[in-house]
């Protein structure tokens, strides 16, 4: 596509309801990142994709927090048992995958746990 | 640890202020700088910096890269309402991650 596409725009949802975030990175770029923005704060790294490698999952806060990529391209964050100090922005991106390229963010998913 | 520190936190200027926005970094092998523009959700890039002292410009913007003092400053010049938002600065560090500065808010007033 065009730029980085993720669902749903917005998500409101029960405290302990699980929930599934998706991203559709621009097509051909081989690098995915999930990044969290709380609100006033500034974007806290969740998990790296790149090609075939394993992701870097160093930056999920808790195992409550998984993410996938099928096939290379799309990538879903599935949140488990949510919290609210879940509510935030989710934020996905694609690059090249190059080292230092640039990196384009999708409109993001604002989740509210209640 | 790798960082990245912005200033000021936020700002408040009128129509046609000049504004300078600040951003050091504290990172191992460095790469490259970017800076993005935050209205409502998606961050938008604008600039990205890899050597010193050369200065990236478009229209009103204008950013410049000073890797031995391991700073970088955006300004705005003629600020305009369409102008306010979060400034957003990122470093790489030779690997693929993306250290993020906190952002400084932009008010501009009419």
């Amino acid at each position: 596509g065009a730029g980085v596409s993720q669902s749903p725009s917005n998500k409101v949802t029960e405290k302990g309801k699980d929930v599934e975030l998706r991203c559709d990175p621009i097509s051909g770029h081989t690098a995915l990142y999930w990044y969290r923005q709380s609100l006033g704060q500034g974007l806290e790294f969740l998990i790296y994709f790149q090609g075939n490698s394993a992701p870097d999952k160093s930056g999920l806060p808790s195992d409550r927090f998984s993410a996938e990529r099928t096939g290379g391209s799309v990538s879903t964050l599935t949140i488990q048992r949510t919290q609210q100090e879940d509510s935030a922005v989710y934020l996905c991106a694609s690059s090249t995958g190059t080292v230092g390229n640039t990196i384009y963010f999708g409109e993001g998913s604002w989740l509210t746990v209640v | 640890e790798d960082k990245v520190v912005q200033s000021p936190l936020s700002l408040v200027v009128h129509e046609g202020d000049t504004v300078t926005l600040n951003c050091s970094y504290e990172v191992t092998n460095f790469r490259s700088l970017l800076w993005y523009k935050q209205e409502k959700k998606a961050p938008t890039f604008l600039f990205m910096l890899t050597s010193s002292g050369i200065e990236k410009k478009s229209g009103r913007l204008s950013s410049i890269l000073d890797k031995k003092e391991l700073f970088s400053i955006l300004n705005i010049t003629a600020t305009q309402t369409g102008d306010s938002a979060v400034y957003l600065c990122a470093v790489t560090s030779g690997t693929y991650k993306y250290i993020f500065g906190t952002g400084t808010r932009l008010k501009v007033l009419a």
